[in-house]
C-alpha cells in the first residue's frame, strides 16, 4: 500500500495564480483532512471530510476550496494564491472519526512570491 | 471546546538522558489523546494514542505518556534519548461526542546532543 500520498511535493506560484493539491489514499478511509503548518504554529485544519462528496470548513478556510468526488482522493484549490498561503501543507487520512489515528501524507511545499 | 498546550517550543537533552515533552489539554467531555512524531522533510506519524482503560500508553520506539484526569496532562517521556529521537512532536486532543476533529498543539522540537 502506498498509503496517503499527494502530488506535487512543491511548487511556486505568484500571486493571483490558481493550482490544486491532490491527495489520494489506498486504505479506504472515510475521512480526510486537509492541514497547513507553519513555523511556530503548529498544523491547522483547512477543511475536511467525512465521505464521498461531502466537505466541511475547519479553522482556515478562507482562501481555499475543497471536493471529493471520489472516496480515494481530496482535492485542495487555492483560486487566487496570495503570499499568506506560503506554507506546507498536509493531507491526512482516518479509518474513523475520534479515536483513529491519522495516517498523513508527505507533504506539499508551497511558495507564493 | 477543546484545547491543547505545548510547554516548551524547544527541548534540548543529552544521548542518553530522560525525554520529558510535556502537554496539557483542554476538553469538556472525556479526551482522546495523541502524540504524533514529524521527521525532518516527512509527514506526521503516531507514536501513541490513549482513548480509554490503561492510563499509561506504550507506543513505538520506546516513548510512553500517561493520562492524567486530574492534572489535564498528557506528558510523553523516554527513560534514554537517542540521537534518532530528535524531531518534531506534536500532541493533539479530540473531543468524545461524535467529534472527529483534532486539535494539535503547536509542537516541540526535540534536540539530541551527543
Amino acid at each position: 500500500n502506498a498509503g496517503v500520498t499527494q502530488t506535487p511535493k512543491f511548487r511556486v506560484l505568484k500571486t493571483g495564480q490558481s493550482m490544486t493539491l491532490l491527495c489520494a489514499q489506498d486504505m479506504n478511509h472515510e475521512y480526510m483532512y486537509w492541514y497547513r503548518q507553519d513555523p511556530g504554529m503548529g498544523l491547522r485544519l483547512i477543511h475536511y471530510s467525512v465521505g464521498e462528496g461531502t466537505t466541511a470548513k475547519g479553522e482556515v478556510p478562507d482562501g481555499y476550496n475543497v471536493s471529493r468526488l471520489k472516496k480515494q482522493n481530496f482535492l485542495l484549490g487555492l483560486e487566487s494564491a496570495a503570499p499568506s498561503q506560503t506554507s506546507v501543507y498536509f493531507c491526512a487520512s482516518s479509518y474513523s472519526g475520534t479515536s483513529a489515528k491519522q495516517y498523513f501524507g508527505p507533504g506539499t511545499r508551497l511558495t507564493v512570491t | 471546546a477543546q484545547s491543547v498546550t505545548q510547554l516548551g517550543s524547544h527541548v534540548s537533552v543529552s544521548e542518553g538522558a530522560l525525554v520529558l515533552l510535556r502537554c496539557n489539554y483542554s476538553s469538556s467531555v472525556p479526551p482522546y489523546l495523541f502524540w504524533y512524531v514529524q521527521y525532518p522533510n516527512q509527514g506526521l506519524q503516531l507514536l501513541l494514542k490513549y482513548t480509554t482503560g490503561a492510563t499509561l500508553v506504550k507506543g513505538i520506539n520506546g516513548f510512553e505518556a500517561e493520562f492524567k484526569k486530574s492534572e489535564t496532562s498528557f506528558h510523553l517521556t523516554k527513560p534514554s534519548a537517542h540521537m534518532s529521537d530528535a524531531a518534531e512532536y506534536f500532541c493533539a486532543v479530540t473531543s468524545g461526542g461524535g467529534s472527529y476533529i483534532p486539535t494539535f498543539g503547536r509542537g516541540t522540537s526535540l534536540i539530541v546532543h551527543p
